[in-house]
């Protein structure tokens, strides 16, 4: 079955140390978004990728980072710049300006930095 | 002002009650519109995307006002599996981005 698949679902870092969160998709989508979830609180975006070496900073890009080497995975590495990394990272993909085609999400990584 | 604007609630509502959640969204370009449901903890799930039309998929119902710019999701004969929370998600292809409410959370009481 197709979809996206996030690794790990739970992760524990030390404060000041860079994390990589993976996501792979095997929908053949172009699109590609990465979230953030705090308690209590709506999605953020942090990046998005449209197309293969191309991505965009979204609302809270600052302290991320994303490559966009192959069509099927978009990491998300947090580095240590980033003030207050624990929280729920979702990632997402789609079809590029397709008319009303939704956005499908791996299941999640969550995050703990102490 | 916020792209997309939902009540969140809290909705408590008894077993077999019919609620509605609505909907806002401040760019008239939108394209495209979208209800999931979240559980709590896990990813958002799509539940249905809402058509100019109107659509209904067994106890649920979505409607688009084009000229209002809102968007509503009616669930009729509440069941306690539907307990969560409801977002609406809005697509602009202008940034062809996708922009959240910030979501409504539903509980149904037996």
């Amino acid at each position: 079955d197709g979809g996206i698949t996030q690794s790990p679902k739970y992760l524990f870092r030390k404060e000041g140390q860079n994390v990589t969160l993976s996501c792979e998709q095997n929908l053949n989508h172009d699109a590609m978004y990465w979230y953030r979830q705090d308690p209590g609180q709506g999605l953020r975006l942090i990046y998005y990728s449209q197309i293969v070496n191309d991505f965009q900073k979204g609302d809270i890009a600052e302290g991320y980072s994303v490559s966009r080497e192959k069509k099927e995975s978009f990491p998300l590495t947090v580095t240590s710049a980033q003030k207050n990394p624990t929280a729920f990272y979702l990632c997402a993909s789609s079809r590029v300006s397709s008319y009303n085609s939704p956005l499908h999400f791996g299941n999640g990584t969550r995050l703990t930095v102490t | 002002r916020k792209e997309v604007e939902q009540d969140p609630g809290p909705f408590n509502v008894p077993e077999g009650a019919t609620v509605a959640f609505n909907c806002t969204y401040s760019n008239s370009a939108s394209q495209s519109f979208f209800w999931y449901r979240q559980d709590c903890r896990k990813e958002p799930k799509l539940l249905m995307s809402v058509y100019s039309s109107g659509n209904e998929d067994g106890r649920f119902t979505a409607q688009l006002n084009r000229a209002s710019q809102y968007i509503s999701l009616l669930i009729r004969d509440s069941k306690l599996s539907d307990s969560a929370t409801y977002l609406c998600v809005v697509f602009s292809n202008t940034g062809n981005q996708f922009y959240f409410g910030t979501g409504t959370s539903l509980t149904v009481i037996p």
